[in-house]
């Protein structure tokens, strides 16, 4: 089944320095990778995704970048701010599985004011 | 706006009992998900619904069962308590609809402890 490994676990950077965040996945059939951001006590909330027939995407300050061919994809957040401190889960999925996607481990995201 | 809700923000249980967890959505989605969520393990995938009394199981099934007799309502089940099951416990929702993966929605969690 698919693995979705996801690094650094922790990351502290200072407030209006950039993040980036990496993932790799297994399964080659994954076509659909969504990231998650979930502020402490708080749900989970999707943030921004990408499909397998793009290499990149950007929303304001956050991009995801993906490669098929090596199965790494990236969420990058430029000019952080405090208010980016939460963890982040990037995931893998495949449509045929009824929404069901393989989230990774997770990181930490410390903005430091 | 979505909204999935949950019995129980914080749930406290000995050894032994037996445990439910439910939650509802307002959404008329087709499909539900039981996560839990430990740190440094992400959230991980108990059991998932597509349809009413259909259910698959996730990646860590043990220990668990769910119930799905209305489309809105989707019951976690805990057997026998034990220590180990002690978590945060996330649902989630998606539409099901079209070609196209559909976002989750979460519902705000339930903190059990298994003493």
């Amino acid at each position: 089944g698919e693995n979705v490994e996801q690094h650094p676990s922790t990351l502290s950077v200072q407030e209006g320095d950039s993040a980036v965040i990496k993932c790799t996945y297994s399964d080659s059939a994954s076509n659909y990778f969504p990231w998650y951001k979930q502020e402490l006590g708080k749900r989970p909330q999707l943030i921004i995704d990408i499909r397998s027939n793009v290499g990149e995407k950007k929303d304001q300050r956050i991009a995801v970048t993906l490669n098929k061919t090596a199965k790494h994809f990236s969420l990058h957040i430029t000019e952080t701010q405090p208010e980016d401190s939460a963890v982040y889960f990037c995931a893998a999925s495949m449509k045929t599985s009824y929404d069901k996607v393989i989230f990774g481990p997770g990181t930490s995201l410390s903005v430091i004011p | 706006d979505v909204k999935v809700t949950q019995s129980s923000r914080y749930l406290v249980k000995r050894t032994g009992e037996k445990v439910f967890l439910e939650c509802v959505q307002d959404m008329d989605h087709e499909n539900m998900f039981w996560y839990r969520q430990d740190p440094g393990l992400g959230l991980r995938l108990i059991y998932f619904s597509y349809d009413v009394k259909m259910k698959e199981k996730g990646d860590i099934p043990e220990g668990y069962s769910v119930s799905r007799e209305k489309k809105e309502r989707f019951s976690l089940i805990l057997e026998s308590a034990s220590t180990n099951q002690t978590s945060m416990y996330l649902c989630a929702s998606s539409s099901g609809a079209g070609p196209i993966y559909n976002e989750q929605f979460f519902g705000p969690g339930t903190r059990l402890t298994v003493l």
